[in-house]
């Protein structure tokens, strides 16, 4: 099966700085996405990105299917940005759609 | 986004007891929807499949006879822990996709706690 591997496992910032986080899988994906889980553990969409580049406020996503990674940018760091960060993909023929596989997960800390 | 309702948020129920998790998709019909496990500090891991109208799939190493699921309509899956032991205790947690492929990106319930003691 796929393989997802996500890095840094871990990550500590002081508030206003900027991160990269990055989703490396193993095989061709027709669908990535990135989440952000709470401390409820609750999965927040964050992108849908099975390629090409996306923006939403502070935070943006670039993925590059033909190199097999993704990457998550995280600007102007807040204390709110904590928690862990998942890519998750999956590859639909036809079939059922989205049986996710998830990545490692980043777990970051942003300190005030 | 589409949005998925999972009931309860969290559960404690005594060993030998069985527990029913519920997955709804509220503005959507879903013909398929997914439950996954979360141990602490894991990853979320897919166990099984649910179609809607047959059988469930389930990932290796699941047992199908323990971890229930049905998905008698196309707003509603149930996964029911049989006989639930402490090693049962984990967060539950379910997606749901769409009909006929029309919603590719995938929603997830709130997720379940479950505690057995």
């Amino acid at each position: 099966g796929i393989q997802v591997e996500q890095s840094p496992p871990d990550l500590i910032l002081q508030e206003g700085a900027n991160s990269t986080l990055r989703c490396n899988f193993s095989d061709s994906v027709n669908n990535l996405q990135w989440f952000h889980q709470n401390p409820w553990g609750q999965l927040i969409n964050l992108f849908y990105i099975p390629s090409g580049t996306k923006q939403n406020g502070r935070l943006s996503a670039t993925t590059v299917a033909t190199e097999r990674y993704s990457l998550l940018y995280i600007s102007s760091s807040q204390t709110t940005d904590s928690g862990v960060y998942f890519c998750a993909v999956s590859r639909n023929y036809g079939g059922a759609t989205n049986k996710l596989i998830f990545g490692t997960g980043t777990l970051l800390a942003v300190q005030p | 986004g589409a949005v998925v309702s999972q009931h309860p948020s969290w559960v404690i129920c005594k060993s030998g007891t069985s527990v029913k998790i519920e997955c709804r998709s509220l503005d959507f019909q879903a013909t398929t929807m997914f439950w996954y496990r979360q141990f602490p500090k894991q990853s979320l891991m897919l166990m099984a499949t649910s179609n809607e109208g047959s059988k469930a799939t389930y990932e290796q190493g699941v047992e199908k006879d323990k971890f229930l699921i049905n998905h008698a309509s196309l707003t509603l899956s149930t996964l029911t822990v049989t006989s639930a032991h402490p090693e049962d205790s984990s967060f539950y947690i379910c997606s749901a996709g769409g009909v006929a492929r029309v919603i590719t990106e995938a929603f997830f319930g709130q997720g379940t706690r479950l505690t057995v003691v």
